[in-house]
């Protein structure tokens, strides 16, 4: 079974403060992993993704995610956290290949909230 | 680019009526689209996967009868809610894939109240 888990419901940091979203996950085969995050009552916003190759990838907003094969983790980061990062963030993983093609699976979501 | 838009954004219905919900993909061709239901702090639940000219493939313990998926173009999902009841008002979310991208694009969402 293919799972998606975000152990922290709540990140709290400081503006300027380095910050850490953390995501593990269970999959079949290869994974492509991707990270989004929420405004309220908005729909996500597509941040980055991990197909292949170098494990560290850069994305949108100053944000990037460490892929690691051997933990089975994919947790964002950020070197200096903004007010405007507050959201929740949400982890996901897509199998390769195989029945679930195309579907994506999600972590519960981290609320991070990052005070001035 | 890869733009997707939910119209209508938010909508009030009476219990009973019946609720369309448009998802377009603006600067792209999707050929998958996937209906998302989201519940107040809580991750996204897959409703659907829909393939454009396909029926859709709904996850089980939804109802297809009551939530009407319908992928006519590249372009255009629409999720219909049929006989709404209270239980229905929730923040309904489309996402659509094009065929050479392996990334979803999601739309900002459709806030159902069902009185």
């Amino acid at each position: 079974a293919q799972s998606v888990a975000q152990p922290e419901d709540q990140v709290n940091v400081a503006e300027g403060n380095p910050l850490t979203v953390k995501c593990t996950y269970s999959v079949s085969g290869n994974p492509y992993l991707f990270w989004y995050v929420q405004y309220p009552n908005r729909g996500l916003q597509f941040l980055l993704k991990y197909i292949t190759g170098d494990n560290l990838v850069k994305g949108s907003y100053g944000f990037e995610a460490e892929f690691n094969k051997s933990q089975t983790s994919f947790h964002l980061k950020k070197p200096s956290a903004l007010v405007s990062d507050s959201a929740l963030y949400f982890c996901a993983v897509r199998p390769w290949g195989g029945s679930t093609l195309g579907r994506l699976y999600f972590g519960r979501g981290t609320q991070l909230t990052v005070w001035p | 680019g890869a733009v997707v838009s939910q119209h209508p954004s938010r909508v009030i219905c009476k219990s009973g009526t019946s609720v369309k919900i448009e998802c377009r993909s603006l600067d792209f061709q999707a050929t998958t689209m996937f209906w998302y239901r989201q519940f107040p702090k809580q991750s996204l639940m897959l409703m659907a996967t829909s393939n454009e000219g396909s029926k859709a493939t709904y996850e089980q313990g939804v109802e297809k009868d009551k939530f009407l998926i319908n992928h006519a173009s590249l372009t255009l999902s629409t999720l219909t809610v049929t006989s709404a009841h209270p239980e229905d008002s929730s923040f309904y979310i489309c996402s659509a894939q094009g065929p050479s991208t392996d990334t979803q694009y999601f739309g900002p969402g459709t806030r159902l109240t069902v009185l």
